[in-house]
């Protein structure tokens, strides 16, 4: 049982470069969700999706994109990478989200640097 | 804005210490949970408390939420190595998690 999938584990890009990252899960799981990691900023939501076909902003959403088309995935796009990109993103699964009575499962993460 | 304040951020402490680590909000949680992270790898969920007053034990670990659900510790009886890492609150509302900026613990042997 892989739990959540993140690819890629490692990245870099220039500035103004787009890119996608992966993330899927094999729990059916109805809720996904994205983060960045920062030092000394805890986790911040930067998407999230409670079901196929419907997503919604978190705290930090603009550069970023995302789409929900199958219950398996929700990719993290990047449009135009900018350097304050810089950190390590999470994407989480949990049963269902709601008042928050299920456990995240996260991925290990990718770390984007953006030069 | 950190709705999820966590004291202190880094606390170092021998093997048989306690220890006592706080989450702090203005905001009223539906549930609030606690979660432990190692280098390189995702959180992983230690306890979830969701009822004002609530106190869970996990073995040496004692999780307690505040009367008016605003608020968590988590308290460590006599540490050991393997409790090192990082410690994360994390409080939901409306299908948001709201992460804490976490405390480093680091115990020596």
């Amino acid at each position: 049982n892989a739990g959540v999938t993140q690819t890629p584990k490692f990245q870099v890009l220039k500035t103004g470069q787009s890119m996608t990252l992966q993330c899927a899960q094999d729990m059916n799981h109805e809720y996904m969700s994205w983060y960045r990691q920062d030092p000394g900023m805890g986790l911040r939501l930067i998407h999230y999706s409670v079901g196929a076909g419907i997503t919604d902003q978190g705290e930090v959403p603009n550069g970023y994109n995302v789409s929900r088309s199958t219950t398996e995935d929700f990719p993290l796009r990047l449009l135009s990478a900018a350097p304050s990109q810089t950190s390590v993103y999470f994407c989480a699964s949990s049963y269902s989200a709601g008042t928050g009575n299920s456990p995240l499962h996260f991925g290990n993460g990718t770390r984007l640097t953006v030069t | 804005t950190q709705l999820l304040e966590q004291s202190p951020q880094f606390l170092s402490i021998q093997e048989g210490e306690n220890l006592t680590v706080y989450c702090n909000s203005s905001s009223v949680f539906s549930s609030l949970q606690w979660y432990r992270q190692e280098p390189g790898e995702g959180p992983v969920l230690l306890v979830t408390v969701v009822t004002g007053g609530e106190v869970k034990k996990l073995k040496r670990l004692t999780f307690q939420f505040g009367d008016a659900r605003k608020d968590s510790s988590l308290h460590i009886t006599a540490a050991q190595p393997g409790d090192t890492g990082l410690y994360l609150c994390a409080g939901a509302n409306f299908n948001k998690f709201y992460f804490g900026s976490g405390t480093k613990l680091n115990v020596k042997p």
